[in-house]
């Protein structure tokens, strides 16, 4: 069956350091989606790339879909303690069913 | 947006028990789906819930462990049955707000633990 993994599992940075996820696919995806849940929460919806090759930004995050849809990162500009969490992301490949990857929880230390 | 209610938000069970979840949605919504994240894990689609028909099963989870009931389009309850330890994990409904977006909200959860 389809997988998404993620890398790394786990990332701890400094305040103001990059940080960048990575998602890989077994499959070729329609669409991708990233979610972000701070510890005892629930996930909570973030962006969605839909076309090969598409950047997005929100503020300090940018986001890339893969070429051949399938693999797409996170990355975040100068973190804050804010950013803490887990950061999933989720892939379909035409279904309204999203497979979520593995997950990578970030901490960050101020 | 959507507006999530889960009941019970957490759980202490006993093993051999069943508990049943609650799901009930401020709006109208097509599609309702019921993850399970285990402790520390990622999210793991259990099934698609049908209003007014059986439930989609992922690979894995099955009818009689996990029953599904979605008798509109604004509720839905997923029972655990016969619960063992490896039944403790955090239950959560999830609907998508909108068909061009696609976006998932979720509800707060179901935290349940079985001794």
């Amino acid at each position: 069956g389809q997988q998404v993994m993620q890398i790394p599992q786990y990332q701890h940075v400094q305040e103001g350091e990059d940080f960048t996820t990575y998602c890989n696919s077994s499959t070729t995806l329609s669409n991708i989606q990233w979610y972000k849940q701070r510890p005892g929460g629930h996930p909570v919806f973030l962006i969605q790339l839909v076309k090969s090759g598409e950047v997005k930004k929100q503020k300090r995050l940018t986001f890339q879909f893969g070429e051949a849809k399938k693999n797409s990162s996170l990355h975040i500009t100068a973190t804050q303690t804010t950013d803490v969490g887990t950061y999933f992301c989720a892939g379909t490949s035409g279904t309204y069913k999203y497979i979520f990857g593995t997950g990578t929880r970030l901490k960050v230390l101020a | 947006s959507a507006v999530i209610s889960q009941k019970p938000s957490r759980d202490i069970c006993q093993r051999g028990t069943s508990l049943t979840i609650q799901c009930q949605v401020d709006s109208q919504v097509t599609m309702m789906f019921w993850y399970r994240q285990q402790p520390g894990q990622s999210l793991t689609l259990i099934a698609t819930a049908n209003q007014g028909s059986e439930a989609t099963y992922e690979s894995g989870f099955v009818i009689d462990k996990f029953p599904i009931s979605r008798p509109n389009l604004t509720f839905s309850t997923l029972t655990v049955s016969n619960m063992s330890p490896e039944d403790s994990s955090i239950y959560l409904c999830s609907v998508i707000g909108t068909v061009n977006t696609g976006e998932l909200f979720f509800g707060e959860g179901s935290r349940l633990t079985v001794l």
